[in-house]
């Protein structure tokens, strides 16, 4: 199995507080993206990092920030969380080599195990 | 834009029945990897399998196999002999496009 690991895996917080979430990975892997997963909306993708501090947003970046200092962490952050961020956060990573006709890496994703973000 | 798109949001099937469970995408990609992914109700996602879209054979793994029409722009995913434990949620994706399916859940019947 894929090394990583996120933090903390279940939180409870008030409106109004910031709240970071932890993707931890072993596999050396350049990218590495964080989702949310809400009912009927499958999963949407947060943002997500090409490379140490090379990051981009993705389709639901408002209201979330992003950094990763490191090629092993990558860190999500809500400045002031809403209850419309109540969600499952899923961090998740992959490789890709060149694209080419036979020689490029699959793009797997490999997931973390999720964490339950409340926001009351 | 690009985009997938499960059309079936829920599904039923009996025990040891076979079902198809659709998936059509759009992307401008020539080259491209399309995954199927299953979450069961534990939350985790795994990956099924895989089609390249340069792969002239349709994938196969165990009991999961892909109805890839590339000129569609299809990938359906075909689980044979269904189980109690096929239950769960199925996504069609194509990470590098960063492009995921609303999903398609599934429920096997005894």
């Amino acid at each position: 199995d894929a090394g990583i690991t996120q933090s903390p895996r279940h939180k409870v917080t008030e409106t109004g507080t910031p709240v970071t979430l932890r993707c931890h990975q072993t596999e050396n892997h350049r990218y590495m993206y964080w989702y949310r997963q809400d009912p009927g909306h499958g999963l949407r993708l947060i943002h997500y990092s090409y490379g140490v501090k090379d990051t981009d947003k993705g389709e639901v970046s408002d209201g979330y920030s992003v950094s990763r200092s490191k090629t092993e962490d990558f860190l999500l952050t809500l400045e002031s969380a809403t209850s419309s961020q109540t969600s499952v956060y899923f961090c998740a990573i992959s490789d890709f080599s060149d694209r080419g006709k036979t020689s490029w890496n699959t793009g797997e994703l490999f997931f973390g195990e999720g964490s339950r973000l409340t926001v009351l | 834009a690009q985009k997938i798109t499960q059309t079936q949001p829920g599904m039923f099937v009996q025990e040891k029945e076979a079902v198809t469970l659709d998936c059509t995408y759009d992307t401008s990609d020539q080259s491209y990897g399309l995954f199927w992914y299953k979450q069961p109700s534990s939350g985790e996602m795994i990956f099924l399998i895989y089609q390249g879209s340069y792969d002239e054979q349709n994938a196969t793994e165990g009991r999961y196999s892909l109805n890839f029409q590339k000129a569609r722009k299809s990938a359906n995913l075909v689980i044979s002999a269904s189980q109690l434990g096929d239950s769960a949620m199925y996504f069609c994706a194509i990470p590098r496009n960063l492009i995921f399916g609303k999903g398609t859940k599934l429920s096997v019947k005894p």
